[in-house]
């Protein structure tokens, strides 16, 4: 049983435009929300997270929207460069759990 | 940028050896983790440790082992490798009161 979703495996964006990975979770327990970046033969790196009282969160170019009602997280990218390509993970924790569960990733493809 | 390192980043090894993934971190994080990944696949955690002389099994069951016997250092075990065992080994770590986890580079084995 999948608790944290990313139906999109890939997406391709041209640079400059809007990138949006979105993330659907079913535990109604999760209260933590994290997203990762990884690229081939790297551990993943951290890049934004939200927390349940909030709605969204920004940092720079990325946006963090979590819509607690739908059980939907999305990451907005924008203005998208290409350095931004590597697979994008979406990850979820429960309050006072350690256990920390991840989606099966989108792999985002920035096109010069 | 997060300091934890692991070594070996790549290993191709036959089966019935026992190997040890090495795992180190100097950020002084009480948390640390070992996830488990294979190719196009979510992360799964296999092993977590709260602090030295603590560990607990993930959500994925597997064969091996780990041990903290220094803050610093998280290393895991495979007593008999198996083809099975192949896949990408990412190690984390995090404070106690932190959110996100730091991972390593992570360790690619091959089991043949």
């Amino acid at each position: 049983d999948q608790q944290v979703k990313q139906n999109s495996p890939s997406l391709s964006v041209q640079e400059g435009r809007i990138s949006i990975l979105n993330c659907d979770y079913t535990n109604s327990m999760f209260d933590y929300f994290l997203w990762y970046k990884k690229y081939p033969a790297e551990g993943p790196t951290f890049l934004i997270s939200i927390s349940s009282i909030k709605d969204k969160n920004e940092d720079g170019r990325f946006t963090v929207f979590l819509n607690k009602s739908a059980k939907h997280l999305s990451l907005h990218i924008v203005p998208s460069q290409p350095g931004d390509s590597a697979v994008y993970f979406c990850a979820a924790r429960p309050f006072g759990n350690e256990k920390l569960t991840f989606g099966t990733g989108t792999r985002l493809t920035i096109i010069p | 940028e997060a300091d934890i390192y692991q070594t070996p980043r790549y290993l191709v090894i036959g089966t019935g050896k026992k190997i040890t993934l090495e795992c180190s971190q100097t950020m002084g994080h009480d948390k640390m983790y070992w996830y488990q990944q294979d190719p196009g696949m979510e992360l799964h955690l296999i092993h977590y440790s709260y602090g030295v002389n603590s560990t607990e099994k993930g959500d994925l069951s597997s064969e091996s082992t780990v041990s903290r016997i220094r803050t610093e250092h998280f290393p895991l075990t495979l007593e008999s490798a198996r083809p099975s065992h192949t896949s990408q080994y990412l190690c984390a770590s995090r404070t106690g009161g932190g959110t996100e986890a730091f991972f390593g580079q992570g360790t690619r084995l091959t089991v043949v």
